[in-house]
């Protein structure tokens, strides 16, 4: 069974860094690419970037650049996604997609998501 | 960027309605379409991929239809289950973009 299992609640102070997880089991984990999606309160989801796990090559939404950064570590089949300093607006949850090639590039699976606060 | 557009923004509609959707996208995209829904608290769920093509294991009820910039999510009938959100996606080139969503509320 695929599975995206994504590490737990964070409550953090603007300015401290963070680095959420999603670990991918029941599928060869180089083999697609993973996406992290972006959910504010009450509203829409927002694409982020891109890991290709199997050679660590990232692409970036030019809203998120700068912002945060996306890793892998294929050999415990986990992406990652970091911030060096968390702003207040970064309160959201965070969501890591499966992109399936044979299905139109969509997002197959789905982690259960990160709810990431940041509070003074 | 490509924009995505949906409408309407939220709807009620009954258990039995069929219910239709529209996403447009500012530019063509041809049939890298997505759609997803979503239920208060969980991740979203692919439900139509390439524009017409259902997911494994959705409902037939659930259908799309589309090309180029204008696209629709039809629900034929309208189950208790499907009150949700609804959320359409161009996968055509990066940024990877959604619409606003649509609220499908019960009438």
């Amino acid at each position: 069974e695929v599975q995206l299992v994504q590490s737990g609640a964070e409550v953090k102070k603007p300015g401290e860094s963070l680095t959420i997880s999603c670990k991918g089991s029941g599928y060869s984990f180089t083999a697609y690419w993973i996406s992290w999606v972006r959910q504010m309160p009450g509203k829409g989801l927002e694409w982020m970037g891109r890991i290709d796990p199997s050679d660590s090559y990232t692409n970036y939404s030019p809203s998120f650049q700068g912002h945060v950064t996306i890793s892998a570590d294929e050999s415990i089949s986990t992406a990652y996604l970091q911030w060096s300093s968390l702003k207040a607006s970064d309160t959201a949850m965070y969501y890591c997609a499966r992109r399936d090639t044979s299905s139109g590039s969509a997002f197959d699976y789905w982690g259960q998501g990160t709810l990431v606060t940041v509070s003074s | 960027d490509i924009q995505m557009t949906q409408s309407p923004s939220s709807l009620s509609a009954s258990v039995g309605d069929r219910v239709t959707i529209t996403c447009r996208a500012s530019q063509s995209i041809s049939t890298y379409l997505n759609w997803y829904q979503q239920k208060p608290g969980k991740a979203p769920k692919l439900l139509i991929y390439a524009a017409s093509s259902l997911q494994s294991g959705v409902p037939s009820r659930f259908s799309g239809s589309g090309s180029g910039t204008d696209f629709t999510l039809t629900i034929s009938s309208l189950q208790p289950e499907d009150f949700a959100t609804y959320f359409c996606q161009q996968s055509y080139t990066t940024p990877r973009t959604f619409g606003q969503g649509t609220k499908v509320e019960i009438k």
